[in-house]
């Protein structure tokens, strides 16, 4: 079925551990972006891409690098996991001009 | 930066009852965008608005986007118990790619 995949769904890791989590979508979307949510909060914006090879920091960029090579991948990488850094993490994609219209089941990170 | 404010942040109604949902950006908004969440889902997108004082509709849902492109509410007729979740818009700043969520208004239904 079309739409975003994400990898993991779960993932503990240590403080200091590095891992990426990967996010596909099979739409031919342009906009691609990252957020994370809080418990009882709402999502905000750690990375966003335009197109391939294009990104850009969000309101919470630090801790974490992207990349776009491809039109059908974002991956998230977590350079050195810190406990302020557990939450839930959606990957989002769209047409160029639309807000986030699809968006990932979710990666549940825990950060112990 | 940016910043986008939901009201209520709470709201529990009897089924039935109108709901509504306000959100307010502290600056001019391109476009915005509504979404809802279930409970331990993810945000599912209902719909954009773009222009100046435009009015959509999606069966019992009422989108409403301001004059001043600054503020948009959600309004919700005769609620049922499908309609629980927590209701998200987003906004996007002129000049600007980023997508920026409101604080949310989570909404109970009592049966």
């Amino acid at each position: 079925n079309a739409g975003v995949t994400q990898t993991p769904k779960f993932q503990v890791l240590k403080t200091g551990q590095s891992m990426t989590l990967q996010c596909a979508q099979d739409m031919n979307h342009e906009y691609m972006s990252w957020y994370r949510q809080d418990p009882g909060m709402g999502l905000r914006l750690i990375h966003y891409s335009v197109g391939a090879g294009i990104t850009d920091q969000g309101e919470v960029p630090n801790g974490y690098n992207v990349s776009r090579s491809t039109t059908e991948d974002f991956p998230l990488r977590l350079l050195s996991a810190a406990p302020s850094q557990t939450s839930v993490y959606f990957c989002a994609s769209s047409y160029r001009g639309q807000g986030p219209s699809t968006f990932g089941s979710g990666t549940r990170l825990t950060v112990v | 930066g940016q910043q986008v404010m939901q009201i209520p942040q709470y709201q529990h109604v009897q089924e039935g009852e109108d709901f509504t949902t306000y959100c307010n950006s502290s600056t001019t908004l391109s476009n915005i965008q509504w979404y809802k969440q279930r409970p331990g889902g993810h945000p599912v997108f209902l719909i954009q608005l773009v222009k100046s004082g435009e009015v959509k509709k999606q069966k019992r849902l009422t989108f409403q986007f301001g004059e001043a492109k600054k503020n948009s509410s959600l309004h919700i007729t005769a609620t049922q118990t499908t309609d629980v979740g927590t209701y998200f818009c987003a906004g996007l700043t002129s000049g600007t790619y980023k997508y920026i969520f409101g604080t949310g208004t989570r909404l109970k239904v009592l049966a």
